[in-house]
């Protein structure tokens, strides 16, 4: 089955810079990958995700790039704010409405002030 | 709000014993997924309905089961509880977009905590 690997564990950064979260997928017949935000005690909340058609999204300050030959997705945020402070998890599927999302172990982002 | 509703929010219960969650999906969403989420397993899927049928297992032990009736809610089962039963226990709904591809919207999910 799919596996997912999640780097870093955990992410600091200042308020105002960026953040990267890195992810790798074994199932070369994944073909969607959305990551989620989870504040604690909450449900995940999706924030973006992208296709197997394309290589890169953007939606204001979050970016997601896709490399399908080398079975990488990344998670990029810009002019990091303190409400950014959460749990990232990537994950990926095979779509089409017939498969279950395998997810990363999930990114500790804090934002210090 | 995703739209996706779940109940009980909170269930304490004892070893041996079984419980039932409910989950009710956005309006128009035919598939729910139930999610397991747990500090050493993190979050895994554990099974897939669409219409009322199962469509997608992951890890789902045999003690639990599901099914989805036919106004579209769905019900995750489990028995024999055991102390590593506790965890987070999610629902998702989706819908099916253009060419196949889908989003899942998750539920505020049910804490169970098994004494």
């Amino acid at each position: 089955g799919e596996n997912v690997e999640q780097h870093p564990s955990t992410l600091s950064v200042q308020e105002g810079d960026s953040a990267v979260i890195k992810c790798t997928y074994s199932d070369s017949a994944s073909n969607y990958f959305p990551w989620y935000k989870q504040e604690l005690g909450k449900r995940p909340q999706l924030i973006i995700d992208i296709r197997s058609n394309v290589g890169e999204k953007k939606d204001q300050r979050i970016a997601v790039t896709l490399n399908k030959t080398a079975k990488h997705f990344s998670l990029h945020i810009t002019e990091t704010q303190p409400e950014d402070s959460a749990v990232y998890f990537c994950a990926a599927s095979r779509g089409g409405g017939a498969d279950g999302l395998t997810f990363g172990k999930g990114t500790h982002l804090i934002i210090q002030p | 709000d995703s739209g996706v509703t779940q109940t009980p929010k909170h269930l304490i219960t004892a070893t041996g014993q079984r419980v039932t969650l409910r989950c009710s999906p956005r309006s128009g969403d035919l598939s729910v997924y139930w999610y397991q989420q747990s500090l050493d397993q993190g979050l895994q899927f554990l099974i897939q309905y669409y219409n009322g049928e199962e469509r997608a297992k992951g890890n789902i032990l045999e003690r639990f089961s599901a099914q989805q009736f036919p106004d579209l809610h769905s019900e995750l089962n489990l028995s024999s509880l055991e102390l590593g039963d506790s965890a987070l226990y999610f629902c998702a709904s989706s819908v099916l977009g253009a060419g196949g591809q889908e989003t899942q919207y998750f539920g505020p999910g049910t804490r169970l905590l098994v004494l």
